[in-house]
C-alpha cells in the first residue's frame, strides 16, 4: 500500500497569512494526488486534482505543486471560511490513501 | 445539478448486516465509477471500496479491512449503486460516503461527494 505523510497535523494561523501543508508518498504516484478541504459534519470538498489543476468554482488562493513524491498545497491569503482539515488523498492506485490530515486553527 | 444522496444508515447490532445506497442525479452514473468512503467519529478519511463504471466492465475492489464482508453493486436502470455490509465489527462504526470518479489525464480523482450517511454498530 502506499503511505502519504501528511503534515503538519494542525496548524494555528491568521486571517491573511500564507499556509502550505505538505504530503509525502511513499512511492512514486505521478501527480495523481488531490487535495480535500473537510469542514466539520460535511462531505470533503475537492480543492486540486492531479497535484497542480484547481478545482471548478475553488478559490484562486488554493494552489498546488509537486516535486518528485513530495505534494504541496499553499493557501496564500487566508480566510476565515478556510479554517477546516485540509487531506491529500492519492488516487494513482489501490488502496487509494489519504494523509492524516491538517487541521487549521484561527490563532 | 450534479449530487449524490447516500440512505440507508442507522444503528446496527454487531455481526448483522446493513445497506446503504448512493442516488445519483444530474449525470448518468453508468458512466462512471464510484467508490465508497468512511470516516470513523473524529477520525480521518479511509477508502472503503469501489465499482467501475460499464465500460470498464464493473469489476469491483475493496479495502483489505472489509473484504469478503462488504460487496458494492450498482444498478445504473434507477442510477443507484450499494453498499452490503454483513458481519459488521464495532469498528465499522462511521460516516460512509460514496464518490464519484473523475479522470484528467490518465490521474484519478472524486469530485462528487455526497453527504454521508451514518452507521453505528453497537449493541
Amino acid at each position: 500500500d502506499i503511505q502519504m505523510t501528511q503534515s503538519p497535523s494542525s496548524l494555528s494561523a491568521s486571517v491573511g497569512d500564507r499556509v502550505t501543508i505538505t504530503c509525502r508518498a511513499s512511492q512514486s504516484i505521478s501527480r495523481s494526488l488531490n487535495w480535500y478541504q473537510q469542514r466539520p459534519g460535511k462531505a470533503p470538498k475537492l480543492l486540486i486534482y492531479a497535484a497542480s489543476s484547481l478545482q471548478s468554482e475553488v478559490p484562486s488562493r488554493f494552489s498546488g505543486s509537486a516535486s518528485g513524491t513530495d505534494f504541496t498545497l499553499v493557501i496564500s491569503s487566508l480566510q476565515p471560511e478556510d479554517f477546516a482539515t485540509y487531506y491529500c488523498l492519492q488516487g494513482y492506485s489501490t488502496p487509494y490513501t489519504f494523509g492524516q490530515g491538517t487541521k487549521l486553527e484561527i490563532k | 445539478e450534479v449530487q449524490l444522496v447516500e440512505s440507508g444508515g442507522g444503528l446496527v447490532q454487531p455481526g448483522r448486516s446493513l445497506r446503504l445506497a448512493c442516488t445519483a442525479s444530474g449525470f448518468t452514473l453508468g458512466a462512471y465509477s464510484l467508490s465508497w468512503f468512511r470516516q470513523a467519529p473524529g477520525k480521518g478519511l479511509e477508502w472503503v471500496g469501489l465499482i467501475r463504471g460499464k465500460a470498464y466492465g464493473g469489476t469491483t475492489e475493496y479495502a483489505a479491512s472489509v473484504k469478503g464482508r462488504f460487496t458494492v453493486s450498482r444498478d445504473d436502470s434507477i442510477s443507484v449503486a450499494s453498499l452490503q455490509m454483513n458481519s459488521l465489527k464495532l469498528e465499522d462504526t462511521a460516516v460512509y460516503y460514496c464518490a464519484r470518479h473523475r479522470l484528467s489525464a490518465g490521474m484519478r480523482f472524486f469530485d462528487c461527494w455526497g453527504q454521508g450517511a451514518l452507521v453505528t454498530v453497537s449493541s
